[in-house]
């Protein structure tokens, strides 16, 4: 069955820094890779996806996700982040007809 | 487009009552929709997937007779939880898919307190 592990449950940047959050996938075909954000009680918001083709993903807001297979990774990047971006990141795998979530990292940004 | 709603966004009752949660599509037809739990400060855990029409299929360990879900349109699917209690309590979301299963478009969640 596929998994997501998300290493890190918390994450402090300053303004203006930039950002990795990271993400390891397990599953056994090629994998389909999510990135969504969710804001404090609100539904998931989609960033980017990869389903194949070029390994660099952009999204939405300014972020970008890399597919490394060799790794079994698919980080997610942001070169300078914005207070606004303070929310919590889930990466998601699809597979067996269904999504299936890692923990995820609460992004906390500091003025 | 690719609007998905939930009502209500919040809901408190009382142990042993039922509670109906609304999913619906705004501006798509969603031929499957996925109805997700959300524990505090965890992932979200897969509930059940409807197809419009058919049975839900629930994922392993979901009571399908606590947890009732009809998909009796394209633009609307329903959870009941059958006599709430306190461990239900849980942030509640659906999504949901005009084709593709990988293709979701997520509700802003249900916030259920049970007391």
């Amino acid at each position: 069955a596929q998994s997501v592990t998300q290493p890190d449950i918390h994450i402090t940047v300053s303004e203006g820094a930039s950002l990795e959050l990271r993400c390891n996938y397990s599953y056994g075909a090629t994998p389909y890779l999510f990135w969504y954000v969710q804001s404090p009680g609100q539904g998931l918001q989609l960033l980017l996806k990869y389903f194949s083709g070029d390994t660099l993903v952009q999204g939405i807001k300014g972020f970008e996700a890399e597919f490394k297979r060799s790794q079994s990774s698919f980080n997610l990047r942001k070169p300078s982040v914005h207070w606004s971006d303070a929310a919590e990141y889930f990466c998601a795998v699809f597979g067996g007809n269904k999504l299936v979530f890692g923990a995820g990292t609460i992004l906390r940004v500091k003025s | 487009g690719a609007v998905v709603s939930q009502h209500p966004s919040w809901v408190i009752c009382k142990s042993g009552t039922s509670v109906k949660i609304e999913c619906r599509s705004l501006d798509f037809q969603a031929t499957t929709m996925f109805w997700y739990r959300q524990f505090p400060k965890q992932s979200l855990m897969l509930m059940a997937t409807s197809n419009e029409g058919s049975k839900a299929t629930y994922e392993q360990g979901v009571e399908k007779d606590k947890f009732l879900i009809n998909h009796a349109s394209l633009t609307l699917s329903t959870l009941t939880v059958t006599s709430a209690h306190p461990e239900d309590s849980s942030f509640y979301i659906c999504s949901a898919s005009g084709g593709s299963y990988n293709e979701q478009f997520f509700g802003p969640g249900t916030r259920l307190t049970v007391l």
